[in-house]
């Protein structure tokens, strides 16, 4: 039971290049979330998603792009990366109230 | 939106002391107020919530608040060791699988 993964844990890009962070989850959750943490400013809600098939925008989704087609992956997509995008990101899941993080990917744009 | 206020942004304390790290929320609608502590380089986890059905919750030497009326709620950690020097976040939603929002954390240090 692997709980939530995130893939890959880093990656370095240069501005304007595109790439698409996968989360899994094998738990059989219904909720999902994208977070983004930057340094005092703790953990940013960018999209979540309430079940298959659904997303919605959180705090600062402006950039960012997700798709939910399987019940199990949560994908968050940059088309065209910014530095202001550098940033660690944090995947996580959720069946009721309690999240359960993934270990973060830290991204790079130069 | 709902937006969270959590106060201080860092907290040092000597081991043994209590450590008290508040937080408002805006939102009336919200009813889920959970705590995270995330260690060095590590995920966040949940380490204590409360309803609003409820005023306080102990779990050991951690306990929360909460007071509706007021819109705050508040993380109470008595006997502070070494161990629990960490980034503590605060949260609030409306209810499950709708947005957490974050306050934008307390760094604690306990030192010996």
């Amino acid at each position: 039971n692997a709980g939530v993964t995130q893939t890959p844990k880093f990656r370095v890009l240069k501005t304007g290049q595109s790439m698409t962070l996968l989360c899994a989850q094998d738990m059989n959750h219904e909720y999902m979330y994208w977070y983004r943490q930057d340094p005092g400013m703790g953990l940013r809600l960018i999209h979540y998603s309430v079940g298959e098939g659904t997303t919605a925008k959180g705090e600062v989704p402006d950039g960012y792009n997700v798709s939910r087609l399987k019940k199990q992956n949560f994908l968050l997509g940059l088309e065209s990366a910014a530095p202001s995008q550098t940033s660690v990101y944090f995947c996580a899941s959720s069946l009721g109230e309690k999240l359960f993080f993934g270990s973060g990917t830290q991204l790079s744009v130069l | 939106g709902e937006n969270v206020e959590q106060h201080p942004s860092t907290l040092s304390v000597q081991e043994g002391d209590s450590a008290v790290i508040k937080c408002t929320y805006s939102d009336s609608a919200s009813n889920y107020f959970p705590w995270y502590k995330q260690e060095l380089g590590k995920r966040p986890q949940l380490i204590i919530d409360i309803r609003s059905n409820v005023g306080e919750k102990k779990d050991q030497r951690i306990a929360v608040t909460l007071n509706k009326t007021a819109k705050h709620f508040s993380l109470h950690i008595t006997e502070t060791q070494p161990e629990d020097s960490a980034v503590y976040f605060c949260a609030a939603s409306i209810q499950a699988g709708t947005a957490l929002i974050f306050g934008k954390g307390t760094t604690l240090s306990v030192s010996s």
